[in-house]
């Protein structure tokens, strides 16, 4: 099992609606849990973070986490085209990335 | 610049040559990280240093890979005798570890072609 596992993709969504990005991990101790965005040929940009269980809303994206589940997830509403990119879940303080998922949003 | 910089952006080598990186992380971080990072793939972690220690090294990491931290600021990763699967993009990052979480921040990345 790898240690963070996101949904495959890609995910496409219409302009306007909620893309929702789902993430799973197998360390059951991790405590930091973090989102992150990539444009093509970019590095990854922080968009949140996570610590509690529970939702973190900052603007229009809503991270969720549930450590009893061991996932934690994105949600991105009023999607815009300039929110298509490739967004990594990433865990613990050595941050482990999963393998992104490619999000698409069409005008 | 305050950011984490990487040196050199992009790098064109024979198989079978030696190539280094390097990474200077933002100033007040204690944490440094290196991945690496394929198409379609979300970054690989490689190593990472708290100061001048190297914590963790993975273990998909060949003998053919080392990296330093020597007076805990800059890093370099070298990569011995590359071969063309080592072509990537190598990504260095650093974060302060406080007790208000471990947030990192990524350099641009330094792109490896081996020919």
């Amino acid at each position: 099992q790898k240690e963070v596992e996101q949904n495959s993709g890609p995910l496409s969504v219409p302009e306007g609606a909620i893309a929702s990005l789902n993430c799973t991990y197998s360390d059951r101790v991790s405590q930091s849990f973090f989102w992150y965005r990539q444009y093509s040929g970019k590095s990854p940009e922080l968009i949140m973070s996570i610590y509690s269980n529970g939702d973190k809303e900052d603007g229009r994206f809503t991270a969720q986490l549930n450590k009893a589940s061991q996932y934690v997830s994105l949600l991105i509403r009023d999607s815009q085209p300039s929110d298509s990119a490739t967004y990594l879940c990433a865990v613990r303080n050595d941050m482990r990335f999963g393998a992104g998922t490619r999000l698409t949003v069409k005008p | 610049d305050t950011g984490v910089s990487q040196d050199p952006r992009h790098k064109i080598t024979k198989r079978g040559q030696n190539v280094t990186f390097r990474c200077d992380p933002i100033s007040e971080h204690n944490r440094l990280y290196w991945y690496r990072q394929t198409l379609g793939q979300g970054p690989e972690f490689l190593t990472y240093f708290q100061n001048e220690a190297q914590l963790e090294k993975s273990r998909l990491l060949s003998d053919r890979f080392s990296a330093e931290r020597p007076k805990g600021s800059f890093s370099t990763l070298e990569i011995q005798r590359t071969e063309q699967g080592d072509s990537a993009m190598y990504l260095c990052a650093s974060s302060f570890s406080g007790s208000s979480g471990n947030t990192i921040y990524f350099g641009e990345g330094s792109w490896l072609t081996v020919v």
